[in-house]
């Protein structure tokens, strides 16, 4: 069983919309958590990474909160835009493994 | 900015078929890594290095190996691959650790 879950598993929305992605992991003890963004054929490249720490962390229009105490992870994206249909993968260390989401599949529409 | 390069975008095999997958960084990085990523079930780790010369298996080594002569340069080998194969292989690499990795754009493999 995955320990990291994402939801939803696909997404549409209209340009201009906000969203917000979820991520439920059962990993542990947790070191820090990460937000992907992946375009179609291409590698994930980070957003954000945030320690147990920290609560919340933005790059631009993104911004990602984590919930230490109930493990939960969100990525919220404001105003989005066409360049935004992607695929959203959290990925949660413990110590020095990876473990990865199975990502949100992200659709923008004009 | 760092740079992961893999070999092809886009690679056909048939059964059996001996498969090379190359992955090179131009930043002196340490740590390299090996995934595959199918639908629903998120990236996988087969296999890393942390130096060359050095590996270590991964979560799903089973039917690949891998081999880094040199620093910058990564390779996973399916010796006879299987249909069970076909994919979306992705090469990382990291300087430290296993935290800060940079992906390369991927290759998608069939295996017919």
């Amino acid at each position: 069983k995955n320990q990291v879950e994402q939801s939803p598993q696909s997404l549409i929305i209209l340009e201009g919309k906000n969203c917000t992605l979820q991520c439920n992991y059962t990993v542990s003890p947790f070191s820090n958590l990460r937000w992907y963004k992946q375009d179609t054929g291409r590698g994930p490249v980070s957003l954000t990474i945030m320690t147990f720490s920290e609560n919340t962390k933005s790059n631009g229009r993104y911004t990602a909160t984590l919930d230490a105490d109930t493990k939960q992870s969100s990525l919220h994206i404001t105003a989005s835009q066409l360049s935004d249909s992607a695929s959203y993968i959290c990925v949660v260390s413990v110590g020095n493994m990876l473990t990865f989401g199975g990502g949100t599949r992200l659709m923008v529409k004009p | 900015d760092v740079k992961v390069t893999q070999s092809s975008r886009y690679l056909v095999k048939r059964t059996g078929e001996k498969v090379f997958l190359e992955c090179v960084q131009d930043m002196d990085h340490e740590n390299m890594f090996w995934y595959r990523q199918d639908p629903g079930l998120g990236l996988r780790l087969i296999y890393f290095s942390y130096d060359v010369k050095m590996k270590e298996k991964g979560d799903i080594p089973e039917g690949y190996s891998v081999s880094r002569e040199k620093k910058e340069r990564f390779s996973l080998i399916l010796e006879s691959a299987s249909t069970n194969q076909t994919s979306m292989y992705l090469c990382a690499s990291s300087l430290t650790g296993y935290l800060e990795q940079y992906f390369g754009p991927g290759t998608r493999l069939t295996v017919t």
